[in-house]
């Protein structure tokens, strides 16, 4: 079946604009995961969702940085008056049944985001 | 806190050598351990992982072994191949969900 998808695969903004990057999970998939990746270096964890609630937000680096994810399958992150420091790989992962850590996450192909 | 640390960050093999690559974590309660294998500008791929109760898994030329009493993991490649070449995460899951990655390492297998 189709994997975790994202879209766009690369976006080019300015400074101080606010952009939205997509998730499609696996369907059947009932948690979700957000990641960012700085150039060379590792994962680092964003968000989580169990269905459409949050349960752990810690990981979001500021308050212009939401996401939200609709109907227990697509998810959005929004990066509000976005900075040079935002730009990075941002990967989407899902996981089934319960999101349980030990739960295998399958990763998407993530969204290039480059902040002029 | 949340912290893993890996060893070396990059790795140069002649083919046909073993690789060997070392992840060390803090939290005791970890219970989940998976590696992910990264090609220039693709995903992640989970390649194999382990769970608190098994000391060692393999799976044709990779092997993870276990040490909880020292809290460190190691990746082993036999017999690598050029196709080896990428960037390997390792990983651990501390609570329920979210994985704490390492910092990579960039593994060059030289044919």
């Amino acid at each position: 079946g189709a994997g975790v998808s994202q879209s766009p695969s690369n976006k080019v903004t300015e400074k101080g604009k606010d952009v939205e990057l997509r998730c499609d999970p696996i369907s059947g998939h009932t948690a979700l995961y957000w990641y960012r990746q700085s150039l060379g270096q590792g994962l680092e964890f964003l968000i989580y969702f169990q269905g459409n609630s949050a349960p752990d937000k810690s990981g979001l680096p500021s308050d212009r940085f939401s996401a939200e994810r609709t109907g227990g399958s697509v998810s959005t992150l929004t990066i509000q008056r976005t900075q040079q420091e935002d730009s990075a790989v941002y990967l989407c992962a899902s996981s089934f049944p319960g999101g349980r850590g030990t739960d295998t996450q399958y990763f998407g192909p993530g969204t290039r985001l480059t902040v002029l | 806190g949340e912290n893993v640390e890996q060893h070396p960050s990059t790795l140069s093999v002649q083919e046909g050598d073993s690789a060997v690559i070392k992840c060390t974590y803090s939290d005791s309660a970890s219970n989940y351990f998976p590696w992910y294998k990264q090609e220039l500008g693709k995903r992640p791929q989970l390649i194999i992982d382990i769970r608190s109760n098994v000391g060692e898994k393999k799976d044709q030329r990779i092997a993870v072994t276990l040490n909880k009493t020292a809290k460190h993991f190691s990746l082993h490649i036999t017999e690598t191949q050029p196709e080896d070449s990428a960037v390997y995460f390792c990983a651990e899951a501390y609570s329920s969900y979210k994985l704490i990655f390492g910092s990579g390492t960039r593994l060059l297998v030289r044919p």
